[in-house]
This record gives structure tokens, C-alpha cells and sequence, in this order.
């Protein structure tokens, strides 16, 4: 079993570039999640999936954008990177039986210079 | 704003040591979840606890849940190394969306 997959691991972009974090998951999980992790800080919500064709925002959303067309893959797209958005990110998926329990993905970490 | 907040941001002990971390908020939680985090990796689940004054082990690791839902608690008895990682606490706020604690860095000296 793969789990949450996500590519690529390392990348760096310039200001102004535009890219998209693969993020696809074997699981069958309805529900997915972006999340940005910068030191001491936390993990914190770009945003979420319930299910294909629908998102929504969580936390910090600005400068991103997510699509969810299959139940599988949950791609997390940057129009214009800028500095700020240098961050280890990481995908999750849960199938939301009881507790929510999430699965993540080994992370991908950008650095915008 | 709800908030997580962990303590101690840092811990180094030696081998054999005990020690105790901890999550508060003023928020109440419908479940809370610890997580152990590899440099590299994403994090993985621990447990879950689900009710108030809710205590579960897992080996060394002693997990406990607040009676009023806003707090838990980690202690770790005799530490390894092995137990060397970030330690993250995920409150699930109703529904689906979790928020996580900014984690307790733990390192264990042979």
C-alpha cells in the first residue's frame, strides 16, 4: 500500500514562477488536505477536499489554489510563488470513520528565492 | 482563533529518563490526536483519544485526555533513543478539520 503520495520531495522556484504538488493517495479517502508546515509554527490549513469536485479554504489559502477531479489525486497549484511561501507542505487524507484520523504524505519542501 | 498550545517547545534527556509533554487550549475538542514526526517525513498517529479523563498506553507512552476536553498529556517512560522526533498534538474542532500544536522537539541521548 502506498498511502498519500507526494512529488516532487525538493524544489526550488523563483519569485514569480508557478507550479503544482502532486499529492494522489490509494486509500479510497473522501476527504483531502493541504497543509503548510514552516518552523516552529505548526501545521497549518491550506485547504480541504470532501470529496471529488468539492473544496473549500481553511486556514491560510492565499496564493493557492487546489482542484479535486478524481477521489485519488488532490493537486495544490502556486500562480506566483513568492518568498513567503517557502514551506515543508504536506498532504493528507482521512476517511473520517469516528475520530479523524489523518494520513500524510512524506511532504514536499519549497523554497521560493 | 482556536489554538493549540504545546509545552516544552524543546526537551533533551538522556537514555532512561521520564518525561511529560503538554497540549492545552481553551477550545473543547471532539477528539484529540498525537502524532510522531521523523525529520523528512510526515507525521504519523500515535493515538486518538476520544473521551474526557480518557488514558491510553501504548508501551512506554502514556496518553491522557482532560475531563473538560481542552487538554491532554504525553509521558514517556525510560526514553530511548528511538523516541527521539517532533511530537504533535491535533485537536479535531467538530466535523473534520483538525488544528495541530506547533510540537515538542524531543531528543533522546544514548
Amino acid at each position: 500500500n502506498a498511502g498519500v503520495t507526494q512529488t516532487p520531495k525538493f524544489r526550488i522556484l523563483k519569485i514569480g514562477q508557478s507550479m503544482t504538488l502532486q499529492c494522489t493517495q490509494d486509500m479510497n479517502h473522501n476527504y483531502m488536505y493541504w497543509y503548510r508546515q514552516d518552523p516552529g509554527m505548526g501545521l497549518k490549513l491550506i485547504y480541504y477536499s470532501v470529496g471529488a469536485g468539492i473544496t473549500d479554504k481553511g486556514e491560510v489559502p492565499n496564493g493557492y489554489n487546489v482542484s479535486r477531479s478524481t477521489t485519488e489525486d488532490f493537486p495544490l497549484r502556486l500562480e506566483l510563488a513568492a518568498p513567503s511561501q517557502t514551506s515543508v507542505y504536506f498532504c493528507a487524507s482521512s476517511l473520517l470513520s469516528g475520530a479523524n484520523v489523518l494520513t500524510f504524505g512524506a511532504g514536499s519542501r519549497l523554497t521560493v528565492l | 482563533t482556536q489554538l493549540l498550545e504545546q509545552s516544552p517547545q524543546f526537551l533533551s534527556i538522556q537514555e532512561g529518563e521520564n518525561l511529560t509533554v503538554y497540549c492545552n487550549s481553551s477550545s473543547v475538542f471532539s477528539s484529540l490526536q498525537w502524532y510522531r514526526q521523523e525529520p523528512g517525513e510526515g507525521p504519523v498517529l500515535l493515538v486518538t483519544v476520544v473521551t474526557g479523563g480518557e488514558v491510553k498506553k501504548l508501551k512506554r507512552l502514556t496518553f491522557q485526555f482532560g475531563d473538560a476536553r481542552k487538554d491532554s498529556s504525553l509521558h514517556i517512560t525510560a526514553a530511548q533513543p528511538g523516541d527521539t522526533g517532533l511530537y504533535l498534538c491535533a485537536g479535531e474542532t467538530g466535523g473534520f478539520k483538525t488544528i495541530f500544536g506547533a510540537g515538542t522537539r524531543l531528543f533522546v541521548k544514548a
